[in-house]
């Protein structure tokens, strides 16, 4: 089983709300990861999560707050975003954050603020 | 600054024939690399991976080539199906590093199989 799971799979919010976005692995992986796609752009890393532990912040602006709960489950909490920031958002996990392991990625959600 | 490249925006094949996807990169830290299939409204899907130890990987009717010296790896799908036609996706990390498995994604190739 590879499979990574995210809710919801559509998102449409005002640039004043806050939502979160939820990504759960039953895999036993120890990384999990948050990439941001936009349309007909590769996707781009923002967050990694070692072992619970938020490991690279690639300079993402603080209306975007991860959350690890636990080593299964995988939160971003949404505040005061941008119409610039509608994009897919793809959830990853990993067996281990550093070694030679593939990323599996979940299905994403798709946001729009408007 | 693009660390990896695809510079083929797309590729056209017929079904059965060799579809041949490249990728350059220019990070002599990466050691590992992956490539990942994308269909619309999907999240990528893993295919096949491949460490700087080797020239080639191979699984099914998908085959990596390395070469190091070049900074260049490919896959070829042989033979192409129509159920192959999607966004292909390289991408490269330094596992052997402290990235975290940071992947760094080239632009992609839309691969198109004709029947």
């Amino acid at each position: 089983d590879t499979e990574v799971t995210q809710t919801p799979k559509h998102l449409v919010m005002g640039m004043t709300n806050k939502k979160s976005l939820k990504c759960e692995q039953h895999m036993g992986h120890r990384a999990m990861y948050w990439y941001k796609q936009k349309a007909k752009k590769p996707p781009e890393l923002m967050f990694v999560y070692s072992y619970e532990k938020l490991s690279i912040n690639e300079s993402v602006p603080s209306r975007f707050s991860p959350e690890c709960p636990n080593s299964s489950l995988l939160n971003l909490h949404l505040h005061a975003l941008q119409p610039e920031d509608s994009a897919l958002y793809l959830c990853a996990s990993s067996q281990e954050g550093q070694g030679f392991y593939e990323q599996y990625f979940g299905p994403g959600t798709r946001l729009t603020v408007t | 600054d693009q660390q990896v490249k695809q510079n083929s925006p797309s590729l056209s094949v017929q079904e059965g024939r060799i579809s041949i996807l490249n990728c350059d990169y220019t990070n002599s830290m990466f050691d590992y690399f992956l490539w990942y299939k994308k269909y619309p409204a999907e999240g990528p899907t893993f295919l096949i991976s491949i460490s700087s130890i080797k020239d080639k990987n191979e699984d099914g009717r998908f085959t990596v080539f390395l070469n190091k010296s070049a900074k260049h790896l490919s896959l070829h799908i042989v033979p192409s199906q129509p159920g192959d036609s999607a966004v292909y996706f390289c991408a490269a990390s330094d596992a052997g590093g402290t990235s975290y498995g940071k992947l760094t994604f080239g632009q992609g190739t839309i691969l198109t199989v004709h029947p």
